[in-house]
Order: C-alpha cells, then sequence, then structure tokens
C-alpha cells in the first residue's frame, strides 16, 4: 500500500498473555519507530530502526517488550506477559531518513487492550 | 518529565476564524521541530515543519513560528474550517533520532 499498515486495528487480550503487532512500512523507508499512546497522551517513544538493526531501544518499557526487523522492512513488536498497563495505542512510523531530516509517517495504529 | 508541552488542552475557535496553538519546549539543543495533526482513530498526520535556523514557516493556511529565546514554537492556521478539528502535537528530535511528542491541543472549530 501507499502508507504504513499496522495490523491488528484492534487486540484484546487477557493479562499474562503474548502479543504481536505487526507494522509495515513505506516501502523503501529505512527509518522504523515504534511509539505508544495513552489517553489524552502524545505519542511516546518506544524504539527505532535504521535497516535492520535497533538504533535506538531505549525506549522500550522493560524486557517484556521486543521488536524486530530482520529483512529491513516489515517490523512486529512483541509483548510479553501483558499486563493492564500496557493498554494503549501502539504507532508505527517511517521515514527515508531520520526523523530529524524528515517528516515520519505514521500508520492508524493498534489498539492494545490488557483485560 | 517531558521537554515539550502545551500551554493550553482545549482551543476553542469559531468556524473562519484563525488559530494559534503554543508550544513550549525545554531541550535548547532541539534543532528540528514538527506539528502534527491527529484525528479520533487515526495516526499523527504530519503538517509542517521547522530547523532551529529558522524562525517562521508559512504552508498552506499554516505558519510555524519559532522563539528560540524563550523557547516557544507556535502553529497558527488562518480560517479554520471543520476539517481542522483534531489533536495538535508539537514534537522536537530526541538527540539525533526520534522525536518527542507534547500532549497535545484539542482544537475545537465552532460552526
Amino acid at each position: 500500500g501507499a502508507g504504513v499498515s499496522q495490523t491488528p486495528s484492534n487486540k484484546v487480550t487477557e493479562k499474562g498473555k503474548y502479543v504481536e503487532l505487526r507494522c509495515d512500512p513505506i516501502s523503501g523507508h529505512t527509518a522504523l519507530y515504534w511509539y505508544r499512546q495513552s489517553l489524552g497522551q502524545g505519542p511516546e517513544f518506544l524504539i527505532y530502526f535504521q535497516g535492520t538493526g535497533a538504533a535506538d531501544d531505549s525506549g522500550l518499557p522493560n524486557d517484556r517488550f521486543f521488536a524486530v526487523r530482520p529483512e529491513g522492512s516489515v517490523s512486529t513488536l512483541k509483548i510479553q506477559r501483558t499486563e493492564r498497563g500496557d493498554s494503549a495505542v501502539y504507532l508505527c512510523a517511517s521515514s527515508r531518513l531520520a526523523a530529524n531530516t524528515g517528516e515520519l509517517f505514521f500508520g492508524e495504529g493498534s489498539r492494545l487492550t490488557v483485560l | 518529565g517531558e521537554s515539550v508541552g502545551l500551554h493550553l488542552p482545549t482551543l476553542s475557535v469559531q468556524e473562519g476564524d484563525n488559530s494559534i496553538i503554543n508550544c513550549a519546549y525545554s531541550n535548547s539543543a532541539s534543532d528540528y521541530f514538527i506539528w502534527y495533526k491527529q484525528e479520533s482513530g487515526k495516526g499523527p498526520q504530519f503538517i509542517i515543519d521547522i530547523r532551529s535556523n529558522m524562525d517562521k514557516r508559512q504552508g498552506q493556511r499554516v505558519t510555524v513560528l519559532l522563539n528560540k529565546t524563550v523557547k516557544h514554537l507556535s502553529l497558527q492556521i488562518a480560517a479554520t474550517q471543520p476539517g481542522d478539528s483534531a489533536v495538535y502535537f508539537c514534537a522536537e528530535t530526541r538527540g539525533a533520532d526520534g522525536l518527542t511528542f507534547g500532549k497535545g491541543t484539542h482544537l475545537i472549530i465552532q460552526p
């Protein structure tokens, strides 16, 4: 597609379960970002990929969160042993270069609800 | 705490009027700023950006002003339309890569 695609758009899970969220960036964009957005808040940085490698994962809240981008395109955010506090919208964004050289293009997000 | 924030959580303006959304930042080393618009249920959408070597930049119906002396950023929207109703975020570079977002201002356009 033309834009950043995220699946699923909505995910409801139970506390303690494992969740995967997928991001398909714009073709040719080397930079990929994951953000988390809680209700009424701005997006909060989680992790940044340049190509296949995680250039900056300082925003991941703890070791239950992990993300991969094995072929430098699609990325998966993985959350183990989900907690109710993980409920949020998880946004993915991509850019042709790094964020400080151009705009980020965001997907519509994956809304995660942990019961 | 956050290095980027907004003065007003909600701003209500009459359709056709101009609106000004303000943002304060605390990282004097930030050199790139972006305004995003987010409609309900959607991801943030780029509006306009500005680098720290500029103090003003204009787009279509939008103008961003940067005052580095007081670390203040504003977004001016001319002749607001119903489609301008959304939450607006300012964002600044967080070091070399990525952006730090503020909490957002909800702009409401009254008919």
